[in-house]
């Protein structure tokens, strides 16, 4: 079936320093792939979304990148703060007009 | 503005009872899910209803019913509660299916004993 893989599961980082995490999908036909930000015992938010029209997309200090050739998109957050620190999921929107989503990277931020 | 919400936050129950998680949006969105979270694992999709009166299973529907009440509200029913549900239960909505942008209510943390 459909999957989303995410990589790694733990992230920890510097403050200051760069993060990224990637995913990998399985379904050629997605065409929708967003980033959503989990905060200990919060729900999941948006940050960050790019269609397949798109290579990249950034946002201040947070960017996504696509290659739908290789089916892998990835989070860029750059100058990382100690808010940073949260679960970061990926999903791929299928024909279905689902998000199949990934298993979530923890990102730690050491100050 | 109250976005989407959930009742209840938290619900202890016993095997085999029964119960509804209730679920509104305020932001005129036509389409609606029902999603479980476990440790470790990403968010599952339980059911989802795209429009009004319509509902579809998601990946994980096995034990768990829906109800598309009107545009606002979406609830979900556990009619015989096992250990292997107890999870967090997110609500999520979107202006449409083929907008997949979602927003999620807060959650329920169910524990089944």
């Amino acid at each position: 079936g459909e999957n989303v893989e995410q990589h790694p599961s733990t992230l920890s980082v510097q403050e200051g320093d760069s993060a990224v995490i990637k995913c990998t999908y399985s379904d050629s036909a997605s065409n929708y792939f967003p980033w959503y930000k989990q905060e200990l015992g919060k729900r999941p938010q948006l940050i960050i979304d790019i269609r397949s029209n798109v290579g990249e997309k950034k946002d201040q200090r947070i960017a996504v990148t696509l290659n739908k050739t290789a089916k892998h998109f990835s989070l860029h957050i750059t100058e990382t703060q100690p808010e940073d620190s949260a679960v970061y999921f990926c999903a791929a929107g299928n024909s279905n007009y689902q998000l199949i989503w990934g298993a979530g990277t923890k990102l730690i931020i050491k100050p | 503005n109250a976005g989407v919400t959930q009742t209840p936050k938290f619900q202890v129950l016993k095997t085999g009872q029964s119960m509804t998680l209730q679920c509104a949006q305020d932001m005129n969105h036509n389409s609606m899910y029902w999603y479980r979270q476990d440790p470790g694992m990403g968010l599952r999709l339980i059911y989802y209803s795209a429009s009004e009166g319509t509902t579809d299973k998601g990946e994980v529907p096995n034990g768990y019913n829906v109800s598309r009440l009107n545009k606002r509200e979406f609830s979900l029913r556990l009619e015989s509660a096992a250990p292997s549900q107890t999870s967090v239960y997110f609500c999520a909505s979107s202006t449409s299916a083929l907008i997949y942008e979602q927003y999620f209510g807060p959650g329920t943390r169910l524990t089944v004993t």
